[in-house]
């Protein structure tokens, strides 16, 4: 079936460091792609979206390409602050249903 | 932000109880997810409904059953509860385009559940 793979955490950076959090998904039909974040106590919130092949989806310096021939859709930050400590989850679109990773925790030191 | 309440928000009960969550929405979208979050499963959907009266089973239905009657509600009902449903439950709702493109789901606050 389905699926959303994404790198396991905690992934534990610096303030001003280089982020990159990795996600794969099965290739079959033409999903969406998501990221969410999600910070304690709170439910998830939309971070970032593509819709189609090579779209780029970026907001409050994140950004995601949806690359077809990899099947990815890698979040990216060029510099991380200790406010962007939250869990990340990449997900899918299916026919009615969404697919979610199993999130990945980032924690960021002043 | 999209407008979704949960009730209630936290709730303890007691083995073999009846328990019901709420989900009420004021986008008038059409779908909607109810999902358990639990620590090294991410998020697994329960069940979820494409209209009024129209539901079907995700990949933990078991022990779980739900109804919307009218757009803006969707009830989680657990029959008897049990330990293992200890969780934490999120309802969700997108709309989806007429091309079949999805669109993002917004997510409501959660219900912290403890059966005990």
């Amino acid at each position: 079936g389905d699926s959303v793979t994404q790198m396991e955490g905690p992934v534990t950076l610096s303030e001003e460091a280089f982020l990159t959090i990795n996600c794969t998904y099965t290739a079959t039909g033409y999903p969406s792609l998501f990221w969410y974040v999600q910070y304690p106590g709170e439910g998830l919130q939309l971070l970032l979206k593509a819709t189609k092949a090579d779209d780029k989806g970026s907001n409050k310096g994140f950004e995601a390409t949806y690359r077809k021939e990899t099947t990815s859709f890698h979040l990216e930050k060029g510099s991380v602050q200790v406010s962007d400590s939250a869990v990340y989850f990449c997900a899918r679109s299916g026919t009615y249903k969404y697919i979610f990773g199993t999130g990945t925790r980032l924690k960021v030191l002043a | 932000d999209a407008g979704i309440t949960q009730s209630p928000r936290h709730k303890v009960t007691e083995t073999g109880t009846p328990v019901t969550l709420r989900c009420h929405q004021t986008e008038n979208h059409r779908y909607m997810y109810w999902y358990r979050q639990d620590p090294g499963h991410g998020l697994r959907l329960i069940h979820y409904s494409y209209g009024v009266k129209d539901t079907d089973k995700g990949e933990v239905s078991d022990g779980y059953s739900v109804s919307r009657s009218k757009t803006e509600d969707f009830l989680l009902t657990l029959e008897s509860a049990t330990s293992s449903q200890t969780s934490v439950y999120f309802c969700a709702i997108s709309e989806t385009r007429t091309s079949g493109r999805a669109y993002e789901q917004y997510f409501g606050p959660g219900t912290r559940l403890t059966v005990t």
